[in-house]
């Protein structure tokens, strides 16, 4: 079965630092999107990427962020300079048609 | 925009028991509605989702749930639950043109002996 991928899986930063979280989503998919889970809480919308550009941000998705898909396969969040706050688990999911999202494993970003 | 309440936080249940999960959403237009389940350190997995057709949605593990238009509602049901049912459960609405989805805060199922 296709399944969205993500790396890494787990990742600690000091604050101020670039991070960037991949995500390879199922391959003849069109549509991307960027979530974020803070520990306990709900997961919330971050982005929607598609035909290689942003189609809606969320206001969690101020300057800090930034997505790209680089080349055919991956998908990419960067957090330009991290804030406690960022601590969080990140999902990357993809979609083809309506119905249903893909969603990754995650990737567990921690700030320190 | 959407918008999804999940009534109740927390559920506690014995094994073999029901559960019911309530969900509830308000929209302006016409939605999906989707259960996902989250286990202890794992990603979201898709339990059911609602399109079209039959209101009566039958999911993964045993799960069902009953799409209300005019209750706008979705809420989740299990005739007997196991242990391995403890997790979060979050429900999930999206526009029909638009498949970027609202979730819920989440309620967590935790099924006792």
């Amino acid at each position: 079965e296709p399944e969205v991928t993500q790396t890494p899986s787990h990742q600690v930063t000091q604050m101020g630092q670039e991070v960037i979280l991949r995500c390879v989503p199922i391959s003849n998919h069109l549509y991307f999107y960027w979530y974020r889970q803070i520990l306990g809480q709900k997961v919330e919308f971050l982005v929607s990427f598609y035909n290689n550009e942003i189609s809606e941000k969320s206001e969690i998705f101020d300057d800090q962020f930034s997505v790209e898909r680089p080349d055919g396969s991956n998908f990419t969040l960067k957090i330009r300079s991290t804030k406690l706050e960022d601590s969080a688990m990140y999902f990357c999911a993809s979609i083809a048609a309506p119905g249903e999202l893909f969603f990754g494993e995650g990737s567990r970003l921690t700030v320190l | 925009a959407q918008s999804v309440t999940q009534l109740d936080s927390q559920v506690p249940v014995f094994e073999e028991a029901p559960v019911e999960l309530r969900c509830n959403y308000s929209s302006s237009v016409s939605v999906y509605l989707f259960w996902y389940v989250q286990y202890p350190n794992q990603g979201l997995q898709l339990l059911l989702k609602y399109l079209s057709g039959s209101t009566l949605v039958k999911g993964i593990n045993g799960f069902e749930a009953e799409f209300n238009k005019s209750q706008t509602s979705f809420h989740l049901r299990k005739p007997s639950v196991h242990i391995s049912d403890t997790a979060e459960y979050f429900c999930a609405v999206s526009d029909r043109n638009d498949y970027k989805l609202s979730f819920g805060a989440g309620t967590t199922v935790t099924v006792r002996a």
